[in-house]
């Protein structure tokens, strides 16, 4: 399989459910980040990752908690979450490092449907 | 810190139509510009950026869009639409900052919808 997959595809959870969404990417990226998708809302970034490190936490409630195993793979534990969480959330990937003929280019998976009840 | 503002949430357009999507942002840096597509249950594709140059660009299907830095707009054309173009179509930003990864500052994003 190739480019970004994301799992599961949707997810209907209860406020004091504990789920995890995961992200994969097939590209050799070293740069992941989850964004949050809501109705009329601009997509959200909510964490980056370069080389597994966590460089980017845009004051997400702590009720997300990312995590970065390795370069591949991307998880978003989920626990006590609150009904205005419901959205689409997508993981990205790109290349990092410097470059002079401007930014590396963002793939994005199909993303997760998230349904807090 | 830079912010993205679309100015119209949804556009309806006929077949073989022309369109224009607009999109302006305020940033306190020099940034580059992009506008993804995001079709049915998928996520986003860029569909076209400008970093310097030509103030004009292209895509493989026939959009473009002008950068015009005096008025801080990236608008989005294509002068005949077709079913296939309806999708929601983002504006984002990136800061002209060195090194490391991509941080993209969104639009809300504007619905694109084609009837025949």
């Amino acid at each position: 399989e190739t480019g970004v997959t994301q799992t599961p595809r949707h997810l209907v959870m209860g406020m004091t459910n504990k789920k995890s969404l995961k992200c994969e990417q097939h590209l050799g990226h070293n740069a992941m980040y989850w964004y949050k998708q809501s109705a009329k809302k601009p997509l959200e970034l909510m964490f980056v990752y370069n080389f597994k490190e966590q460089t980017e936490n845009n004051s997400v409630p702590s009720r997300f908690s990312p995590e970065c195993p390795n370069s591949s793979h991307l998880f978003l534990h989920l626990h006590t979450l609150q009904p205005e969480d419901s959205a689409l959330y997508l993981c990205a990937s790109s290349p990092t490092g410097m470059v002079l003929a401007g930014p590396w280019t963002q793939y994005f998976g199909p993303g997760t449907r998230l349904t807090v009840l | 810190a830079q912010s993205v503002t679309q100015l119209d949430s949804q556009v309806p357009v006929f077949e073989e139509a022309p369109v224009e999507l607009r999109c302006n942002y305020s940033s306190s840096v020099s940034v580059y510009l992009f506008w993804y597509v995001q079709y049915p249950n998928q996520g986003l594709q860029l569909l076209l950026k400008y970093l310097s140059g030509s103030t004009l660009v292209e895509s493989i299907n026939g959009f473009e869009a002008e950068f015009n830095k005096s008025q801080t707009s990236f608008h989005l054309r294509k002068p005949s639409v077709h079913i296939s173009d309806t999708a929601e179509y983002f504006c984002a930003v990136s800061p002209r900052v060195s090194g490391g990864y991509n941080k993209l500052i969104f639009g809300a994003g504007t619905r694109l919808a084609v009837h025949p």
